[in-house]
């Protein structure tokens, strides 16, 4: 089965410094990753998605991740943080336990909270 | 505008009384899913259904309910079996296909009175 972890449930950065937030999966099937970032009382927005091919993916607002397979790793990175950073982010593994007409589900992380100081 | 409502933004619940939560989607998207949000526990999943008409527990059924009665909408009831419904609760859509990304609406904050 799928699982996700993801290393500190809260990351403190100043504003202009790097963002690095980690993600490590298990998964018996090749992943499909996702990150996504929740400001508080809303839902999740998707920050970018890894399928397949290119393991550099591109996100909005800056953000980018690199499936590193041999690491089992999903890393979120900035490289300048921003106030308007400050949210908790989710690292997610898509559930490919049934391919046809599959449950599709996703596993997610605990969850990242960044504060971004002045 | 497309996209999915969660309706209310918050709600209260007396003791002994069932509430229901609504998920309306313009989206178009056969997969319908609720998770429960709790501070430090992430996203847990309720119930899901793939198609009208079907849906699957998920890992916290215990105290809720859904229907699938029509594409667009998949609404939650929280039953007074569920002892302690205080949380944040998730309304997400899907299309098919493993590699597409769930989308969220934004949420109904169910507190008790």
């Amino acid at each position: 089965a799928q699982s996700v972890t993801q290393l500190g449930s809260h990351v403190s950065v100043s504003e202009g410094a790097l963002v690095l937030l980690r993600c490590n999966y298990s998964s018996s099937v090749p992943p499909y990753l996702f990150w996504y970032v929740q400001y508080p009382n809303q839902g999740l927005q998707l920050l970018l998605k890894y399928t397949t091919g290119a393991t550099l993916v591109k996100g909005i607002n800056g953000f980018e991740a690199e499936f590193k397979k041999s690491e089992t790793s999903f890393h979120l990175t900035k490289p300048s943080a921003h106030m308007s950073d400050a949210a908790e982010y989710f690292c997610a593994v898509s559930d490919q336990r049934t391919v046809s007409g599959g449950s599709e589900k996703l596993v997610f992380g605990k969850g990242t909270k960044l504060t971004v100081n002045p | 505008d497309g996209g999915i409502t969660q309706s209310p933004k918050y709600l209260f619940r007396k003791e002994g009384q069932n509430v229901t939560l609504s998920c309306e989607q313009n989206l178009n998207h056969d997969a319908m899913y609720w998770y429960r949000q709790d501070p430090g526990q992430g996203l847990r999943l309720i119930y899901y259904s793939q198609i009208v008409n079907d849906f699957q527990k998920g890992d916290i059924a215990e105290g809720y309910s859904v229907s699938r009665e029509k594409k667009e909408s998949f609404p939650l009831t929280v039953t007074s079996a569920q002892k302690n419904p205080t949380a944040f609760y998730l309304c997400a859509t899907k299309s098919q296909g493993a590699s597409q990304p769930q989308h969220f609406g934004d949420g109904t904050r169910l507190s008790i009175l």
